[in-house]
């Protein structure tokens, strides 16, 4: 069974740090995606992860995958209070667009 | 171009009822996957359709239950309602062609079962 873990589950930083989301995950996987969620929102999604060794960027939000360690992070580079919100990573185990998330990470950024 | 939606809202309704859930999904899109978030148990996979077949299904009763109309709008039922059914449920849709492609969420249905 796929399972997906995601750390912290909870994380209060200060505008302008630098922090670190991981997503492991138990067995092989052909896609892995992070999305954003805003309270009482729907999902956004951020990046598509696909190969070994991938890297995407937008922004202030940088993610990475290496399949061997079934592991994927989603850094934060100096945050500013709008990156608040809660993000998730979700994998799709056999490409069948059946995705199993993750708890999902709530980032509280303060001024 | 337009998002996904979902059509109603919001929805209360009380236990023993049935419910039905549609979906709209991005022009062109032809998969469409239903999924259920509540505060216990996070996001769950609820099932896909593509060109009108169910290709996978998660692990819910048969009191769910879904389909996918020729125009890849899609529809879910609930039929008996619990408790514990009260949540939000959220549609993706996309191309299904694979590679980097992402599933886009509508805004999702909240359900108050009481």
């Amino acid at each position: 069974e796929l399972k997906v873990e995601q750390n912290p589950l909870f994380l209060s930083m200060q505008e302008g740090k630098n922090y670190t989301i991981y997503c492991n995950y138990s067995t092989t996987s052909d896609r892995l995606y992070w999305y954003r969620q805003d309270p009482g929102k729907s999902l956004e999604s951020l990046f598509v992860l696909l190969s070994n060794g991938a890297v995407k960027q937008e922004g202030r939000l940088m993610a990475s995958l290496d399949t061997k360690a079934r592991l994927s992070t989603l850094h934060i580079t100096a945050a500013v209070h709008d990156l608040s919100a809660t993000y998730f990573c979700a994998v799709d185990m056999d490409s069948n667009y059946q995705l199993i998330w993750g708890a999902g990470t709530k980032l509280i950024i303060k001024p | 171009k337009a998002g996904v939606t979902q059509t109603p809202r919001y929805l209360i309704k009380t236990r023993g009822q049935q419910v039905t859930l549609s979906c709209s999904p991005i022009s062109g899109h032809r998969s469409v996957s239903w999924y259920q978030q509540t505060p216990g148990q996070g996001l769950q996979f609820l099932f896909e359709y593509f060109s009108e077949t169910q290709r996978n299904k998660g692990n819910f009763p048969g009191r769910f239950s879904g389909r996918q109309f020729s125009n890849s709008r899609s529809e879910m039922n609930v039929s008996t309602l619990e408790l514990g059914d009260s949540a939000l449920y959220l549609c993706a849709s996309s191309l299904a062609v694979g590679g980097e492609e992402t599933q886009y969420f509508g805004p999702g249905t909240r359900l108050l079962v009481l």
